[in-house]
């Protein structure tokens, strides 16, 4: 099975500020077809996870373009820029290349 | 608008059975692959089972292999996951999601206790 290391485990960040979440898979994500299956997703205290980026640097429909995605074959980062409120809770990679789906252990995001 | 509703979770006996089901609207569900994932309380998300669109192909976690099957009907726009054997550990909330998991339902409980 892929592992999903994610770094840290969590963050604390001002307003405004920026923050990275890291994430290593234990096996290359890239496909023979050129895309990367890495994944983020945000889950907000008490609510369902919802996706924030797609194969590896895609925003999802609604995410604001204050998040972004990138990475290599096997290391990728989530970057917030001008973290608000509105984006704590816990973040987690996942990789969607094969089964087993598996995701990282998660990364909390606090507001200083 | 993409909504997915489970439904059939509960308090359950170890070594009793459960079927969870989850209902999709809001785009063509015959198109997509499905999947569950689930989260013990407290924890973080755990990948259970997959079914491609027309159910040619299935995968399961090892954990819960030989005693959950996931199933679907595209007439009825309805997912499945019948479990059995049930443990403890598989105490979790039960997310049901579509395709690359871009859309999620809002998850189902189930707990495993005497």
């Amino acid at each position: 099975d892929i592992v999903m290391t994610q770094a840290p485990l969590s963050v604390s960040v001002t307003p405004g500020e920026s923050a990275s979440i890291s994430c290593r898979s234990s096996k290359s994500l890239l496909h023979s077809n050129g895309i990367t299956y890495v994944y983020w997703y945000l889950q907000k205290p008490g609510k369902s996870p919802q996706l924030l980026i797609y194969r590896m640097s895609n925003l999802a429909s609604g995410v604001p373009d204050r998040f972004s995605g990138s990475g290599s074959e096997t290391d990728f980062t989530l970057k917030i820029s001008r973290v608000e409120a509105e984006d704590v809770g816990i973040y987690y990679c996942g990789q969607l290349l094969e089964n087993p789906f598996t995701f990282g252990s998660g990364t909390k995001l606090e507001i200083k | 608008e993409v909504q997915l509703v489970e439904s059939g979770g509960g308090l359950v006996q170890p070594g009793r059975s459960l079927k969870l089901s989850c209902l999709a609207s809001g785009f063509t569900f015959s198109n997509y692959g499905m999947n569950w994932i689930r989260q013990a309380p407290g924890k973080g998300l755990e990948w259970v089972a997959s079914i491609s669109s027309s159910s040619s192909y299935i995968y399961y976690a090892d954990t819960v292999k030989g005693r959950f099957t996931i199933s679907r009907d595209n007439a009825k726009n309805t997912l499945y996951l019948q479990m059995t054997s049930l443990r403890s550990e598989d105490t979790a909330l039960y997310y049901c999601a579509r395709g690359h998991a871009d859309y999620w339902g809002q998850g189902v409980m189930v707990t495993v206790s005497s």
